[in-house]
């Protein structure tokens, strides 16, 4: 159980278009749902934290406009990438909060994205 | 500030030998520390956590040590398998809160 699967996989858009990016809990009810982005070789930075039905709390230098987040239902969050620039290639990592576990995170496989 | 420091960066092991990394953090209130295993291109999966109520986890060949009073936790990795080589993420967080800090990770690689 607790198994979190992100789409696409990996994806490569031009500069100046908009990317989303899906996250889904496949077996159970996210309450809550994390958004990182990680660099090449380096930790996940948390970018925001969004909650079922209410808007995204977003971390301190996370451009909100730019990375619109939206989490509809208990299952799916989606992370929007707006106008994006070739500094916005990166590896998205969601997670989602099990309320069965608690406190335990559960990370999706993560999304490519290159802007070229 | 960083509230988790994790060490080494890297780390070469021999085949059926042990693998330990070393994690301290600063906010004494945390009391959720996980383990996470990231291979290239994939999401980090959760391998170990422990609270505070106990000093030692083990499960399977993975086992953490955990001393409250250091505010430090470590992760041993025994008899390491190839299929071991992957980066290694600690983290802590409050157990009822909602942030986990990382660590800077630990590429490990097991050679045969």
């Amino acid at each position: 159980g607790a198994v979190v699967s992100q789409h696409p996989s990996r994806v490569i858009c031009k500069s100046g278009t908009s990317v989303k990016i899906e996250c889904r809990s496949l077996d159970f009810q996210a309450t809550t749902m994390f958004w990182y982005r990680q660099f090449p070789k380096q930790s996940l930075m948390l970018m925001a934290t969004s909650n079922e039905g209410s808007k995204a709390t977003y971390e301190q230098g996370v451009e909100k406009d730019k990375f619109l987040i939206n989490h509809a239902s208990l299952t799916l969050s989606t992370l929007t990438v707006t106008s994006a620039h070739p500094e916005d290639s990166s590896f998205y990592i969601c997670s989602a909060r099990d309320g069965r576990f608690y406190n335990e995170q559960f990370f999706g496989p993560g999304t490519r994205l290159t802007v070229l | 500030q960083q509230q988790v420091k994790q060490s080494p960066q890297s780390l070469i092991v021999q085949k059926g030998g042990i693998s330990i990394i070393n994690c301290a953090y600063e906010n004494t209130a945390f009391d959720y520390f996980p383990w996470y295993q990231q291979f290239p291109g994939k999401g980090p999966a959760l391998l170990i956590a422990i609270r505070p109520d106990v000093s030692e986890k083990k499960e399977g060949r993975f086992t953490i040590s955990f001393n409250k009073s250091a505010k430090q936790f470590s992760l041993h990795i025994m008899d390491s398998q190839p299929g071991d080589s992957a980066t290694y993420f600690c983290a802590a967080s409050k157990w009822t809160g909602n942030q986990f800090y990382f660590g800077t990770g630990t590429s490990l690689t097991v050679i045969p």
